[in-house]
């Protein structure tokens, strides 16, 4: 079965300066989540977005930014990145925001900042 | 401030016996509830869930239990077999705010043959 994608795996970038992760859903999947796992810590939830609209936003820094396209594959932008964003980005989907179904994720981005 | 907890960081058992994780919660808004396995270097896996109204749900090996008054969850594995060694989360939601997942710190389960 078709899983979700994300790309790149491994992504390495010095202070300061951008990143574009991207995420390609389940087919038929109409809801993306994203989440930042920091080293030996849990997920956090980042962000969502449902038919294109934001419709969940958590801990997510002013200079990240995200948005889904009408494809439903979704990217999330980081800029002035820092030594703390360092981390494992992880993109879910669902099928139905509406109905809460289950997420399933994607294999996630390694971002290392230097 | 940590909302779902799971207080073992690590768990070894052997291989046919059972494994039990546990997971703690404090907010009483949680009325869905998740358990993922995590291999190195893949995403999160969906195992099983539980919604608030149930208190228990079984699915193969796995079963989860749910005890709404102690805000606790723990998820059985019977027979454990090697390949179930992973890091397993709880996760939880609250239904009317989103679909947000609130994930546990992880449980590190080792199955020795």
């Amino acid at each position: 079965a078709a899983g979700v994608i994300q790309s790149p795996r491994h992504l390495i970038k010095e202070k300061r300066e951008t990143a574009t992760l991207k995420c390609y859903p389940i087919p038929r999947h109409d809801t993306v989540y994203w989440y930042q796992q920091g080293p030996g810590q849990d997920p956090q939830f980042l962000i969502s977005f449902y038919e294109k609209m934001q419709s969940d936003k958590g801990s997510i820094p002013d200079r990240f930014s995200a948005q889904q396209f009408s494809d439903y594959h979704s990217e999330l932008n980081m800029s002035s990145l820092e030594l703390g964003d360092s981390a494992l980005y992880f993109c879910a989907s669902s099928r139905d925001f509406l109905s809460r179904d289950t997420q399933y994720f994607g294999p996630g981005t390694r971002l290392t900042v230097l | 401030d940590q909302q779902v907890k799971q207080n073992s960081p690590s768990l070894s058992v052997q291989e046919g016996r059972i494994s039990i994780l546990n997971c703690d919660y404090t907010n009483s808004m949680f009325d869905y509830f998740l358990w993922y396995k995590k291999y190195p270097a893949e995403g999160p896996t969906f195992l099983i869930s539980i919604s608030s109204i149930k208190d228990k749900n079984e699915d193969g090996r796995f079963t989860v239990f749910l005890n709404k008054s102690a805000k606790h969850l723990s998820l059985h594995i019977v027979p454990s077999q090697p390949g179930d060694s992973a890091v397993y989360f709880c996760a939880a939601r609250v239904e009317t705010s989103g679909s947000r997942l609130t994930f546990g710190e992880g449980t590190q389960l080792t199955v020795n043959p």
